[in-house]
């Protein structure tokens, strides 16, 4: 369909691996944003971005964490030597601008680090 | 600090019973709120934002300032309106949705 894709559904990393999980915004968006979500907890934000131009990171908990999106449309987070903590899922949204309109979100990528 | 607070982790009704999810936030701006519901195995996905002023799935919402609050409502609840609710707010800039932790309601037959 046209939604939002997020790849892959599950990651399991060992402790200290790097992973990275891809987000495939509908075609058009220009907002992008990062969710981290907790089990039991809602949807935390990471970060957004607007076309290519990463323009609030304020929620990345980590310097481990790194995002990018250098064509304006597929996103890419990164986690560097991942912890036991980062296990969650992350949520990816866009919309079609900035603004108060609709984020469409993906089905999220379940991390479980072991 | 932006915050969205959802008192009630569960919320049990019974089929046709009133439903009333409660959200309070706090922000110093004007904030624009929404819902969004999470049905079981779906997506995030929006119910409603305050500035449509539309009643989706027989569900509204009510900005009411002086209280600071964004309770969904719906008067009588059925069994397919069981899922997780999230009261979110997007701040000024457009940048950052804030979301509360979530309500999991659950209508019972």
């Amino acid at each position: 369909g046209a939604g939002v894709s997020q790849s892959p559904r599950y990651k399991v990393a060992k402790r200290g691996q790097d992973v990275a999980l891809r987000c495939d915004p509908i075609s058009g968006h220009v907002s992008l944003f990062w969710y981290q979500q907790a089990l039991g907890q809602g949807p935390e934000f990471l970060t957004y971005f607007q076309n290519e131009a990463q323009l609030d990171k304020s929620g990345l908990p980590s310097d481990r964490f790194f995002a990018e999106r250098p064509e304006g449309s597929v996103s890419t987070l990164k986690i560097q030597r991942t912890q036991q903590e980062d296990s969650a899922v992350y949520l990816c949204a866009s919309s079609v601008e900035r603004g108060n309109t609709e984020a469409f979100f993906g089905q999220g990528t379940r991390l479980t680090v072991v | 600090a932006q915050r969205v607070t959802q008192p009630e982790k569960l919320l049990s009704v019974f089929k046709g019973a009133p439903v009333e999810l409660k959200c309070n936030y706090s922000y110093s701006g004007s904030p624009e709120l929404f819902w969004y519901v999470q049905y079981s195995r779906q997506r995030l996905q929006l119910l409603l934002r305050h500035i449509s002023r539309e009643s989706i799935k027989g569900f509204t919402a009510d900005l009411n300032k002086g209280e600071t609050s964004f309770h969904l409502k719906k008067p009588f609840a059925q069994e397919e309106d069981s899922a997780m609710y999230y009261c979110a707010l997007l701040d000024n800039y457009g940048q950052n949705f804030v979301f509360g932790p979530g309500t999991r309601l659950s209508v019972l037959p």
